[in-house]
């Protein structure tokens, strides 16, 4: 079954540090997709970051970047140069070919907080 | 470009009663998804609808239905609401259907059952 874990339910981070959230993910399919989103306390889910599993370059936007460790099955989020507003839950969510609808997959989430 | 928006923000229901949530697409997305977020949780999908037709549907009973507009816009229905329901209801909508295309979220609707 396709399954995402999220290890960490909640995590610290000092202003300015760097900060790694883990994601695994479990599927038998070759071709998939892996997202990042950030939900802050207004509920929107805002999207950040996309891999697909035959990317061969780690993806990055901006302060954001995807360390895509295929054989591992991880696509940890790294968010360098933590500011005050990146304090949000964060979910690592899957997409793959099963069925038509390319239906998310989602993890349980880490809650970031970043200390000023 | 208009994001996803989504009515009402919040809304209060009884048990048994029925009701309508509704979300506009962005602008030249065709797919939109609707998820359910119980509180503490991870989103839940339950159906995506592509071109007015359902194209794929998550674990949720026949009560939880939806329609798609000719404008790609959507309703999700729920009868006999049960307690729960309560939670977060998202709505993304996307280019295509495809496993590149990003869903983009609207703000959700959060729906509570007394």
């Amino acid at each position: 079954a396709q399954k995402i874990t999220q290890t960490q339910p909640g995590m610290f981070v000092q202003e300015k540090e760097a900060v790694t959230l883990d994601c695994t993910y479990d599927t038998s399919d070759q071709s998939y997709g892996l997202f990042w989103y950030k939900q802050p306390s207004s509920g929107e889910m805002i999207f950040l970051i996309y891999q697909g599993s035959y990317d061969e370059q780690n993806a990055t936007e901006g302060r954001y970047s995807l360390n895509f460790q295929k054989a591992r099955k991880s696509a940890n989020l790294v968010i360098s140069a933590s500011q005050l507003g990146d304090s949000a839950m964060y979910f690592c969510a899957m997409i793959s070919p099963r069925d038509s609808s390319y239906k998310l997959i989602f993890g349980s989430g880490t809650r970031l907080l970043v200390r000023p | 470009e208009t994001g996803v928006t989504q009515s009402p923000t919040h809304l209060i229901k009884t048990r048994g009663q029925q009701v309508t949530l509704r979300c506009s697409s962005q602008s030249g997305h065709n797919t939109v998804s609707w998820y359910q977020q119980a509180l503490g949780q991870g989103p839940q999908f339950i159906f995506q609808y592509y071109r007015e037709e359902e194209n794929g549907r998550g674990n949720f009973p026949p009560r939880f239905s939806g329609l798609q507009f000719p404008n790609y816009s959507s309703e999700l229905n729920v009868n006999a609401l049960e307690l729960d329901d309560s939670a977060l209801y998202l709505c993304a909508s996307s280019v295509g259907t495809s496993g590149g295309d990003t869903q983009y979220f609207g703000p959700g609707t959060r729906l509570t059952v007394l």
